[in-house]
Order: C-alpha cells, then structure tokens, then sequence
C-alpha cells in the first residue's frame, strides 16, 4: 500500500522559514520524480516544485512565485522528500502536498499557517 | 505558463447522469516524445486530490470504468457516465508536459 506523509506545517510569522518533509513507502521511490503541490484556503491547486531521479541527475523546478525562496531535495536513503520555504509571506498560507510524478500518489497534506 | 480552462465551473447533477467536463489548454500538450501528459483528478470533499486519468486517457489504479477521457493537443474532456454520489466534488485537469505544471481552476460536481 502507498503511503505518503507530509509534516513540518504549523503557524510561522511572516518572514520566517519552515521545512517541510514528506516520508514515503509502498512504491519504488526512487524510480519516481516528487512534487510539492499546495492549495491555499479555498482556492484550487497550485504546483510548486519537482524534483526528478537520479536517472535524471536529481533536476529541479521551481515555480516562478516562489523561485529564490523555495529549495526542494530528497534522500532516496530514507524515500522522502523535503521542501524548504523561506522570507515566508501571507500568501503562502495553504495546505502543502506531497505527491508523485504525473500526480499519481497524494499525501494527506500539511498545513502551513503564516501569520503575526 | 500554460493556462488550463476548465469548463462549466460547476455542474449540478442526478445520480445516475452522465456529465462532461472540458479542458482546454493554451499551448498544446504533446510532448517531445510525442506523448500527451494531460491528467484529471478529482478531490472529494475534506480529501487530498487523486487521479483518475492519465495521460489524457487512461484509467488510473482502481478508478472505475464510468470515467473515460479524450482529447488531443490543446482540447481535452472528461466523461463520468451514470453519476453515483462518490464522485461529488472538484475536478481538475492538470498538464506535466510543460513547467510549470498547471491546474485547472477546476469543476465542482454537486447533487441536484
């Protein structure tokens, strides 16, 4: 059985940093490429990185709103998946997933609050 | 980016219906290797997204045969025949051929 978990969320003040790690099982991880997706309160999905395999020398992509603030990586030791979100703003307020290549496997999400 | 329409919005619907909802993207969407990565999920209620389609056409792991997609390039549908009340909720349609990927603004599905 697939299972993805997404923690790290919480309530952060504007300006401030968060990691968030994303720790799989029941699949081949390291065949797949990893996307962090989010989706702010009541609104629709919104891509936020990738990450692909080795095969594909660990590339990523960024989206463009969050390009400089946001560091996306793996440790396919361990099959997980983190994003670093950094100069955190409003806006970034959203449930952040986890999700395989091609949106075939979703996490339960972790919600990240930024507010004073 | 690529800018993925979704039409209708909404749609309100008996169970048993048949309902369609559109896709249209503003660059096409076939690939280099000359595959098309146009993908539809639906995210019931309270729930992460899952897929149900991939690469414009194929069923994903478990999704029943009541859902089928077509399209090609730029101009992609989703058919649900026979509604039933598990299907309720927002569907979206989602293209990996380009960065960034892109949603679209999605279709909720609703009783009638």
């Amino acid at each position: 059985e697939v299972q993805i978990l997404e923690t790290g969320g919480g309530l952060v003040k504007p300006g401030g940093s968060l990691r968030l790690s994303c720790a799989t099982s029941g699949f081949n991880f390291n065949d797949y490429f990893m996307n962090w997706v989010r989706q702010a309160p009541g609104k629709g999905l919104e891509w936020v990185a990738q990450i692909r395999n080795k095969n594909y020398n660990y590339a990523t992509y960024y989206a463009e709103s969050l390009e400089g603030r946001v560091t996306i990586s793996r440790d396919d030791s361990k099959s997980s998946v983190y994003l670093q979100v950094s100069s955190l703003r409003a806006e970034d307020t959203a449930i952040y997933y986890c999700s395989t290549g091609w949106f075939a496997y979703w996490g339960q999400g972790t919600l990240v609050t930024v507010s004073s | 980016d690529v800018v993925m329409t979704q039409t209708p919005p909404s749609l309100s619907v008996a169970i048993g219906q048949s309902v369609s909802i559109s896709c249209k993207s503003s660059q096409s969407l076939v690939y280099s290797d000359g595959k098309t990565y146009l993908h539809w999920l639906l995210q019931s209620p309270g729930r992460s997204p899952k897929r149900l389609i991939y690469q414009v056409s194929n069923l994903g792991s478990g999704v029943p045969d009541r859902f089928s997609g077509t399209g090609s390039q730029k101009d992609f549908t989703l058919k649900i025949s026979r509604v039933e009340a598990e299907d309720l909720g927002v569907y979206y349609c989602a293209q990996t051929t380009h960065f960034p990927n892109t949603f679209g603004a999605g279709t909720k599905l609703e009783l009638k």
